[in-house]
């Protein structure tokens, strides 16, 4: 199975951006890169995804590097909302299914 | 994107009982996966729900202790059969959606066994 690596916890102070980053050597070139975020006692809500080019929504950019094997979800302005764990997943070619790593837990300081 | 309603959304059961979990999808979808956290833990899939075949299920789960039914495009049920305290997790179903919105997961149903 494709893996990807996250920290287990990051700190990130109210109001100011969060970079959170996801290291994924092994992924093929058609393995999408997914992040989804668990708030607490809530399923995991999609936040974005990419393949190759950097992605802009609502809620988050997708840094995707060059080689592809690091990408970096950027949360703009962190809102204590935002507290919650984030994970990094990679859909493995023809595979349909989600797999779900440890993921980052996201602390946001007033 | 599309909205699930699951449940129980929470349910205390006796050792050696069922509990089916419904989740209805507001749109059609191929398929529908169940997943499993155990407390403090992440999601592991249990198993994939296609309409009109068997579902297939990943490593570890069987059909004996997960049945799963799919009888239309919107809909699906996971029994946890035979329940003993380790079965104890949170459950949730969850969908691809259609267009570029990823997947939508349900609110879950946390199980206690006791």
């Amino acid at each position: 199975d494709a893996k990807t690596t996250q920290p287990n916890s990051m700190e990130s102070n109210e109001e100011e951006p969060v970079h959170l980053p996801c290291n994924h050597s092994t992924i093929s070139g058609t393995d999408y890169i997914h992040w989804y975020r668990q708030l607490p006692s809530q399923g995991p809500e999609y936040v974005i995804h990419g393949l190759t080019s950097n992605v802009n929504n609502r809620m988050a950019s997708l840094a995707i590097a060059e080689d592809r094997k690091s990408s970096t979800l950027i949360l703009h302005r962190a809102t204590l909302r935002d507290a919650a764990v984030y994970y990094c997943i990679l859909l493995v070619g023809s595979a349909r299914q989600l797999t779900f790593g440890s993921g980052t837990q996201l602390t946001v300081l007033p | 994107s599309a909205v699930i309603s699951q449940k129980p959304s929470r349910d205390i059961c006796q050792r050696g009982t069922s509990l089916t979990i419904q989740c209805q999808v507001d749109s059609q979808v191929t398929m529908m996966f169940w997943y499993r956290q155990q407390p403090g833990q992440s999601l592991t899939l249990i198993a994939t729900a296609n309409q009109g075949s068997e579902a297939t299920y990943e490593s570890g789960f069987v059909i004996d202790k997960f049945p799963i039914s799919r009888p239309n495009l919107t809909f699906s049920t996971l029994t946890v059969s035979n329940m003993s305290p380790e079965d104890s997790s949170i459950y949730l179903c969850s969908v691809r959606d259609r267009g570029d919105y990823g997947y939508t997961f349900g609110s879950g149903t946390r199980l206690t066994v006791v």
